[in-house]
């Protein structure tokens, strides 16, 4: 099946810093990418829609100034948490949609994952 | 009221168990469903999609009644490797694309 790949897997930072972290679809081109977040115990909880060529649609109590999005290419996603707090540590999970089956039942793919501790 | 609703669980059942999970949604503009399975410390991984018909891989039956907007997992003969913790997932296209997540329910399959 298709692979979504993610960058770093783990990182750990020093409060104020600013993380990026990347989300790439392998063998497939995905106009749309979404970012997840996932505390411990709790459901992914969806951050934002990242759409290539266009702004990112953030969901609310999201800030986008904290979490700057880029959709540069049609595999290329990336989140950056900007002057990251302890708070901000979590899961951070993307996922790709194959456009191959068309509409609604299109398949998610997810990336693996970047853990995100801040110190 | 959550958009999608699961019992959190935990299921502890003995392995060769016949384990049912749960599932509602609330907007009935829902569009397509899934059930995925989740790994501690890992991403979710598409385990099946849940039709009308119904559908079943193997040990695994998912059923979907739009009626009553439910969604139901069945897991037969159960394995230690089941355990996990099992996402409903749902589509929507209203206002644009968006994929709803269950909390997930978690299973504990025991020798």
């Amino acid at each position: 099946g298709a692979v979504v790949s993610q960058h770093p897997s783990r990182v750990i930072c020093k409060s104020g810093t600013s993380v990026k972290i990347e989300c790439r679809s392998l063998d497939f081109q995905a106009t749309t990418m979404f970012w997840y977040r996932q505390f411990p115990k709790q459901s992914l909880m969806l951050m934002a829609t990242s759409n290539e060529g266009s702004k990112a649609t953030y969901e609310q109590g999201v800030e986008k100034d904290k979490f700057l999005i880029n959709h540069a290419s049609l595999t290329l996603s990336t989140l950056t948490v900007t002057s990251a707090h302890p708070e901000d540590s979590s899961f951070y999970i993307c996922s790709a949609r194959d456009p191959a089956s068309g509409g609604a039942w299109d398949t998610q793919y997810f990336g693996p994952g970047t853990r995100l501790t801040v110190l | 009221r959550k958009e999608v609703e699961q019992d959190p669980g935990p299921f502890n059942v003995p392995e060769g168990a016949t384990v049912a999970f749960n599932c509602t949604y609330s907007n009935s503009a829902s569009q397509s469903f899934f059930w995925y399975r989740q790994d501690c410390r890992k991403e979710p991984k598409l385990l099946m999609s849940v039709y009308s018909s119904g559908n079943e891989d193997g040990r695994f039956t998912a059923q979907l009644n739009r009626a009553s907007q439910y969604i139901s997992l069945l897991i037969r003969d159960s394995k230690l490797s089941d355990s996990a913790t099992y996402l409903c997932v749902v589509n929507r296209n209203t206002g644009g694309f968006k994929t709803i997540f269950g909390a997930g329910t978690r299973l504990f399959v025991k020798a």
